[in-house]
């Protein structure tokens, strides 16, 4: 079955530091993968996705992940954190095995960027 | 712009009451989906529908029904509010069988029983 893993539930950043936000997938079956930002009560809101192709992903706001296969691995980065970045990420996962376009998410990491 | 809308952003309701929540889109995506959102737990799938009438169980159905009488509406119900239902409730909608496809989401509605 299909699963996602987000190690930390929160990173705390100064501002312009780098962000790696991390996200470890399980599926059968090549996944489709996504990043969502949620921001403070808001909807999540997609920044970038991988389906097929290259395996370094570019999104909104300056955001990148790279799909690595060997580590069943899909981390966020951003060179600079900006202030605006503080939300909560969710990475998520696209089941295969059903005939219905379903999600599984992982628990979240909360982003904190300090001047 | 997919917009997806919901009726309330914040809602006070008292234990056993029937609550509903009401999911609009405008851009006639065939598949909808209701999650609730918990501190530590992520989204989970509560419903969703693949077409007008239709409905599958998520993870976590229990204490809520759906319906989905027009393409663009999907409505949760809580029969009975019980306070452990206090959460945060997404909707979202995305296109039916395209697998690579986002779903897209609404703005949340904070529902806190009492």
């Amino acid at each position: 079955a299909q699963s996602v893993t987000q190690l930390g539930s929160h990173v705390s950043v100064s501002e312009g530091a780098l962000v790696l936000l991390r996200c470890n997938y399980s599926s059968s079956v090549p996944p489709y993968l996504f990043w969502y930002v949620q921001y403070p009560n808001q909807g999540l809101q997609l920044l970038l996705k991988y389906t097929t192709g290259a395996t370094l992903v570019k999104g909104i706001n300056g955001f990148e992940a790279e799909f690595k296969k060997s580590e069943t691995s899909f981390h966020l980065t951003k060179p600079s954190a900006h202030m605006s970045d503080a939300a909560e990420y969710f990475c998520a996962v696209s089941l295969m095995n059903t005939g219905f376009q379903k999600l599984v998410f992982g628990t979240g990491t909360r982003l904190l960027v300090s001047p | 712009d997919v917009k997806v809308t919901q009726s309330s952003r914040y809602l006070v309701k008292r234990t056993g009451e029937k609550v509903f929540l009401e999911c609009v889109q405008d851009m006639d995506h065939e598949n909808m989906f209701w999650y609730r959102q918990d501190p530590g737990l992520g989204l989970r799938l509560i419903y969703f529908s693949y077409d007008v009438k239709m409905k599958e169980k998520g993870d976590i159905p229990e204490g809520y029904s759906v319906s989905r009488e027009k393409k663009e509406r999907f409505s949760l119900i809580l029969e009975s509010a019980s306070t452990n239902q206090t959460s945060m409730y997404l909707c979202a909608t995305t296109l039916q069988g395209v697998f690579s496809y986002e779903q897209y989401f609404g703005p949340g509605t904070r529902l806190t029983v009492t």
